[in-house]
């Protein structure tokens, strides 16, 4: 059973350009997560989605940024247009989201933004 | 709302030593607490989780974290540090919602 995969794990975009991170969540998994981690910060928090819904993007900016995770394939996050504050690494974490025996969050590797 | 606040963004011990990393949680229902480990350029790795069974729970590499709801705190441990400790930790909690709530991270240090 493969973990949470993340691809790219690194990608160099230049400025204005368009960057997509991929998430295929653990099989039988029907919730992602976004997050996005700085140097030295902690996770902060961008998206919750489950199947076709987006359940709270509170923490996603308001521009450039968009997600997704559609009927098939994996979870999409789309940052438009870049600029050199986007660097960063991003994680996506999955979870089956019923019973106590289930309840933890799956951590893929992380995809590393490099903006130049 | 429910959050986590970690005490202590580093934390050194001497190889051999006790260790001691604080979370406190707050929860409005009982919750789900974890904690995670983060190596450098990986992602978080699951170390242990509370689900409302045993107040004292054990993990993977010697750790373990004991909930204390009077205290509402889950703070982690482990009775002798290795250097292969040494990463960042976080502890998160897991709303109603399925929404995970995570601290600022721990940096944990371990010399020689």
């Amino acid at each position: 059973n493969a973990g949470v995969m993340q691809n790219p794990r690194h990608l160099v975009r230049r400025r204005g350009q368009e960057a997509r991170l991929r998430c295929s969540p653990m099989k039988g998994h029907s919730h992602v997560y976004w997050y996005r981690q700085l140097p030295e910060e902690g996770l902060k928090f961008m998206v919750y989605l489950q199947k076709e819904n987006i359940i709270d993007e509170s923490g996603m900016p308001k521009e450039r940024f968009s997600a997704e995770f559609p009927k098939e394939g994996p979870s999409i996050l789309r940052i438009q247009q870049v600029v050199r504050g986007d660097s960063a690494a991003y994680f996506c974490a999955s979870s089956q989201g019923q019973g106590p025996q289930n309840t933890e969050a799956f951590f893929g590797q992380g995809t590393r933004l490099t903006v130049v | 709302a429910q959050s986590v606040t970690q005490l202590g963004s580093h934390v050194s011990v001497s190889e051999g030593a006790l260790v001691l990393l604080r979370c406190n949680y707050s929860s409005s229902v009982p919750p789900y607490l974890f904690w995670y480990v983060q190596y450098p350029n990986q992602g978080l790795q699951l170390l242990l989780k509370y689900t409302s069974a045993a107040t004292l729970v054990k993990g993977i590499n010697g750790f373990e974290a004991e909930f204390k709801k009077s205290e509402t705190s889950f703070h982690l441990t482990k009775p002798s540090a290795h250097m292969s400790d040494a990463a960042e930790y976080f502890c998160a909690v897991r709303s109603t919602g399925n929404q995970f709530y995570f601290g600022t991270g721990t940096s944990l240090t371990v010399i020689p």
